[in-house]
């Protein structure tokens, strides 16, 4: 157990419709990480949160968004989806901003099918 | 463009059976390689870090080395419980840029 958690663990959902994604990092940890890991792309980094701000964009779709809270969970937002959606959405925390310097702990993710 | 490949896609080997895996990676200026490995349905779990050209580290059956272009995960005497994905990874930035990973299985 990593000590990240993401809810829900399976989501069914239809085109055009959106959801939410949310992530709880390791306690102690400022940096939340979303990930986006497909059959034929791989993990995918999308976007960082450091302490509640955006850090880095990664390959992130506009129909996608993230925030931090101040309670430092996360969610990401998925709006107008599409076939292609479908995937693995994994969460990752760090203590520090700069990824090489510490290691990234990943939650179990979110697997989204969308129909 | 930073980019890691990893090869091969799969391996297939008997129990005790040593072999290693490759990661080569075009970056600018590395500032640290990561190996992670991920069991089917699960998110990554970290295994090494690595930031110069010459580094090892060793955890178990595992060692990971570095040099300036690739890195390799060597896998000793393996164990049906070492099948995985191992994934490599370089920092871009502030995130991290995975490869595609290596499946590997391992029979007894």
């Amino acid at each position: 157990d990593s000590g990240v958690t993401q809810t829900p663990k399976h989501l069914i959902t239809a085109t055009g419709q959106r959801v939410t994604l949310r992530c709880s990092p390791r306690s102690g940890d400022l940096s939340v990480y979303w990930y986006q890991q497909s059959l034929d792309q791989g993990l995918q980094f999308l976007i960082q949160y450091y302490n509640g701000e955006e850090r880095a964009k990664g390959n992130i779709l506009e129909r996608f968004s993230a925030q931090q809270f101040p309670d430092l969970h996360s969610e990401l937002n998925l709006s107008s989806l599409e076939l292609g959606d479908s995937a693995l959405y994994f969460c990752a925390s760090s203590v520090l901003l700069a990824a090489f310097l510490n290691e990234q702990f990943f939650g179990p993710g979110t697997r989204l099918t969308v129909l | 463009e930073d980019q890691v490949t990893q090869s091969p896609e799969a391996l297939r080997l008997q129990e005790g059976e040593s072999s290693s895996l490759n990661c080569s990676y075009t970056v600018s200026g590395l500032r640290g390689l990561f190996w992670y490995r991920q069991d089917p349905g699960k998110g990554p779990e970290f295994l090494f870090t690595l930031y110069s050209a010459g580094e090892e580290k060793e955890k178990e059956r595992l060692k990971a080395t570095l040099t300036k272009k690739e890195s390799f995960l060597h896998i000793t005497a393996p164990k049906p419980e070492d099948s995985a994905t191992y994934l490599c990874a370089v920092q871009a930035g502030t995130a991290l840029i995975f490869g595609k990973g290596t499946t590997l299985s391992v029979s007894s």
